[in-house]
């Protein structure tokens, strides 16, 4: 069965500090990839998605940046954080065109201090 | 592009009242997903509606899909606190589903 990883799960950093949280998938091949944000009770905020490896589609421009070195890696990077980066940090996957539905990571909690 | 638009975005009902969220979407929609966030949880799949007028049953949640598959509800019977925690639905498109900002119900025991 697939299964999606996300880590870490909480973080506090400092503002002005570098990012990087990891996602990789695992039991399927060429899915898509998502990153989402979700500020404290707000909806869900699409950041980045991956059809494949290389290939990001930015949605929001900001000081974020997504990378996918691997086909089931996915990773979400700041060089700088500000205080308005804090928020839930949502990975996700969809099997490809094929699939429809899309399955969560567990989140990360990341606050700017 | 597409917009996905969700109401309530809260409702407090007491425990044992009925509950609905509805949401309307911009264009057509090829299939809409309904998904439940828990407090401090990730989103979780609930189903999928992909027929005009379609109607699905889980337990005690209802959830339909409009004729010109451009609305959608979710219908909660006698809701109890296990309900607690905020509903999405999704918008299917090509590469991505498109959520409404979701509805967040409180139930009072």
């Amino acid at each position: 069965s697939q299964t999606i990883h996300q880590w870490p799960a909480t973080l506090v950093q400092p503002v002005g500090s570098p990012l990087s949280l990891e996602c990789t998938v695992e039991g399927t091949s060429n899915p898509n990839l998502y990153w989402y944000r979700q500020a404290a009770g707000r909806g869900l905020q699409l950041l980045f998605y991956s059809v494949g490896i290389g290939q990001i589609s930015s949605e929001v421009p900001q000081n974020l940046s997504a990378s996918r070195p691997q086909d089931r890696q996915f990773i979400l990077s700041s060089k700088k954080l500000l205080l308005s980066d804090s928020g839930f940090y949502l990975c996700a996957w969809k099997a490809g065109l094929s699939g429809n539905t899309i399955y969560f990571g567990e989140g990360s909690w990341l606050t700017v201090v | 592009g597409q917009q996905v638009m969700q109401i309530p975005q809260y409702q407090h009902v007491q425990e044992g009242e009925d509950f609905t969220t509805y949401c309307n979407s911009s264009t057509t929609l090829s299939n809409i997903q309904w998904y439940k966030q828990r407090p401090g949880g990730h989103p979780v799949f609930l189903i999928q509606l992909v027929k005009s007028g379609e109607v699905k049953k889980q337990k005690r949640l209802t959830f339909q899909f409009g004729e010109a598959k451009k609305n959608s509800s979710l219908h909660i019977t006698a809701t109890q606190t296990t309900d607690v925690g905020t509903y999405f639905c999704a918008g299917a498109g090509s590469y991505q589903l498109t959520f409404g900002k979701g509805t967040k119900l409180s139930v009072i025991p």
